[in-house]
């Protein structure tokens, strides 16, 4: 089974700063079948990133995804107060549910 | 529009039964996995395991194997998770989630609260 790595456990950053959110998977992860979720407080995930770098709707570009194999970035360019958030990457595609990495918060300093 | 509704908050004491549920509307409930994931207070996403409503075949994750039971009801849409005994670990939001035909998450319930406390 697959495990993904994600790292910090907590960024702390300033509004208008960059992020740069890693996820490191311990086999590669075929056709880039990897997604990137957002949850804020008390509200349910949402989908930032699927196939790697592709937004899903909606989503500002600010936000954009990299990475192939085994290693995988998710970067936000500018951060704006609404995205201070706790981040999950996810494996998909090899079985119906895929695989969570354990998340990374994104913290006013 | 795709939605996920699902059954309100509980609070069920040790050893209790339950059984929530996620009912799907907008899109053909035959035709996508629908599935379960756990978070636990202050922790990350767990998957518990997910149903195939067209013909019921059903995964459960191996940390969730005999511990709930997942089902649906294609009739009326309804995905549904139970458990026949709780225990104060059970404590969680749980949230039901649609993956798309390549199996990332784009629709997810608003989540139901289960409180296990004697």
């Amino acid at each position: 089974e697959i495990v993904l790595t994600q790292s910090p456990g907590t960024l702390s950053l300033s509004p208008g700063e960059r992020a740069t959110l890693s996820c490191r998977a311990s086999q590669s992860v075929s056709s880039s079948y990897l997604a990137w979720y957002q949850q804020k407080p008390g509200q349910a995930p949402r989908l930032l990133i699927y196939g790697a770098s592709s937004r899903a709707t909606g989503i500002p570009d600010r936000f954009s995804g990299s990475g192939s194999g085994t290693d995988f970035t998710l970067t936000i360019s500018r951060l704006e107060p609404e995205d201070f958030a706790v981040y999950y990457c996810q494996r998909y595609g090899s079985s119906p549910q895929g695989t969570f990495g354990q998340g990374t918060k994104v913290e006013i300093k | 529009e795709v939605q996920l509704v699902q059954s309100g908050a509980e609070v069920k004491k040790p050893g209790e039964s339950l059984k929530i549920s996620c009912k799907g509307s907008g899109y053909s409930f035959t035709s996508y996995w629908i599935g379960w994931v756990r978070q636990m207070p202050g922790k990350g996403l767990e998957w518990m395991g997910i149903i195939y409503p067209g013909d019921s075949d059903t995964r459960y994750s191996p940390s969730f194997q005999g511990q709930v039971t997942i089902s649906a009801d294609k009739s009326i849409s309804t995905a549904y998770m139970q458990w026949s005994s709780l225990k104060a670990s059970d404590t969680a939001m749980y949230y039901c989630a649609r993956p798309d035909s390549s199996g990332v998450v784009d629709y997810w319930g608003q989540g139901t609260l289960v409180t296990v406390s004697s």
